[in-house]
């Protein structure tokens, strides 16, 4: 079945550019039936839609982050990956990528990578 | 875009039925039928447990249930497990063409 793994640095100095990728095993990212979407989690808090990317175009960013992301879909690998620009210590959190419906399919994030922690700290 | 509105903390005793809400605006929850919901274990990547406000995927109990009215909708649990203690969220899409999610609500099992 579909699995998703995160992975890049686990500390980011603020000011700097957090980098994160996601791995998609066991099926396509060139699906018409998904975006592929990135979710974060402060510690203790509750989760945060960062942004969610069709692979090949329509691309849709939180409002509150939009001049900070990029999300860019990699065919070739069979990832796709998270920019985050200018962090300060209010991005610490734990990074989820996940598969996100389309809304004839139900739209929901329905796989869940297990979720990278990054901490913004000099 | 705020947050939707869910209470911080629900609980109840083994086998009693639970309601948590997660309350929107006209402008996601009480637009779109694209309410999902999420249970998180501590530690855990969330799970998918309800979709377009009241379809469980397969494989989730049927004890799981949901359902909208105006701009509130409502994850009930019924027959409550020590299992189900767990974070619950909930998410809508928004008219602006972005998904938001809930604070989140604890679920205690006494």
């Amino acid at each position: 079945q579909l699995q998703l793994q995160e992975s890049g640095p686990g500390l980011v100095k603020p000011s700097e550019t957090l980098s994160l990728a996601c791995s998609v095993s066991g099926g396509s990212i060139s699906s018409s039936s998904y975006y592929w979407g990135w979710i974060r989690q402060p510690p203790g808090k509750g989760l945060e839609w960062i942004g969610s990317k069709y692979y090949s175009g329509s691309t849709y960013y939180n409002p509150s982050l939009k001049s900070r992301v990029t999300i860019s879909v990699d065919t070739s690998k069979n990832l796709f990956s998270l920019k985050l620009s200018s962090v300060t210590a209010a991005d610490t959190a734990v990074y989820y990528c996940a598969r996100h419906q389309k809304q004839w399919l139900g739209d929901a994030f329905d796989i869940w990578g297990q979720g990278t922690m990054v901490t913004v700290s000099s | 875009q705020s947050a939707l509105t869910q209470p911080a903390s629900v609980s109840g005793s083994p086998g009693q039925s639970i309601t948590i809400s997660c309350t929107g605006t006209s402008s996601d929850v009480g637009d779109y039928n694209y309410v999902s919901w999420y249970q998180q274990h501590p530690g855990k990547a969330p799970k998918l447990m309800i979709y377009d406000v009241s379809n469980r995927p397969s494989g989730v109990s049927n004890r799981f249930s949901g359902s909208k009215s105006g701009n509130t909708a409502s994850l009930t649990i019924s027959g409550l497990q020590a299992e189900d203690e767990a974070d619950y969220y909930c998410s809508s899409y928004t008219s602006i063409s972005t998904w938001v999610f809930g604070g989140g609500t604890k679920l205690t099992v006494l």
